[in-house]
């Protein structure tokens, strides 16, 4: 079956732009997680959503972050004013549930360059 | 809050070699544990995986132990081809409430390049 997607899979934005990431969870999956993959801080969770539960935005960097997922399975991360220390790959996941043994489906990445 | 810590690289081996790569972690409660696999210009990709002490993950001829009295979920495998050559992600998850309910604490990740 199909696999998690992402979109865009490259976005170059000037430095103070909004930009969104698109995510496309495995159907039927009820955990989504959003991570970002950088040089500097490896990989970092940033959000993640089960079923109609509150989001865990425990791993945020700013309030230029937020997330939100539409109908139980797109979701969307967005970045308000750019900066160039959001540079990195942002990745999505999603899981059928989110216990501990429960494995996550990583998707291809959206690489984010802020110039 | 939980941790992990992998072995610094890059590693370079000869095809045919032996492979450890150390990961050990810090948690609190009962964490499963994974290793994931970043071929190069894919994702990630989960490798193996053990869910409680003593377990044994193994998954194209890598192993690994999850060792509770050291903390340890150390990745091997026997004999190396140069199709392994990619980025190792150690993980944790833990299952308990609290704040690290769900999500994958990662390693800093380890480049292995295998060479002919």
């Amino acid at each position: 079956g199909a696999g998690v997607s992402q979109s865009p899979s490259n976005k170059v934005t000037e430095k103070g732009k909004d930009v969104e990431l698109r995510c496309d969870p495995i159907s039927g999956h009820t955990a989504l997680y959003w991570y970002r993959q950088s040089l500097g801080q490896g990989l970092e969770f940033l959000i993640y959503f089960q079923g109609n539960s509150a989001p865990d935005k425990s791993g945020l960097p700013s309030d230029r972050f937020s997330a939100e997922r539409t109908g139980g399975s797109v979701s969307t991360l967005t970045i308000q004013r750019t900066q160039q220390e959001d540079s990195a790959v942002y990745l999505c996941a999603s899981s059928s549930a989110s216990g501990s043994s429960y494995e996550q489906y990583f998707g291809p990445g959206t690489r984010l360059t802020v110039t | 809050g939980d941790s992990v810590t992998q072995m610094e690289g890059p590693v370079t081996l000869s095809e045919e070699a032996f492979l450890t790569i150390n990961c050990t972690y810090t948690a609190t409660g009962y964490p499963s544990l994974f290793w994931y696999v970043q071929y190069p210009g894919e994702g990630l990709q989960l490798l193996l995986k053990a869910t409680k002490a003593d377990d044994k993950g193994s998954n194209k001829g890598f192993e690994a132990t999850y060792r509770k009295e050291t903390t340890s979920f150390h990745l091997e495998k026997g004999s190396v081809q140069v199709s392994d050559s990619a980025v190792y992600f150690c993980a944790l998850k833990n299952g308990w409430g609290g704040t690290s309910y769900g999500k994958l604490t990662f390693g800093q990740g380890t480049i292995l390049t295998v060479h002919p």
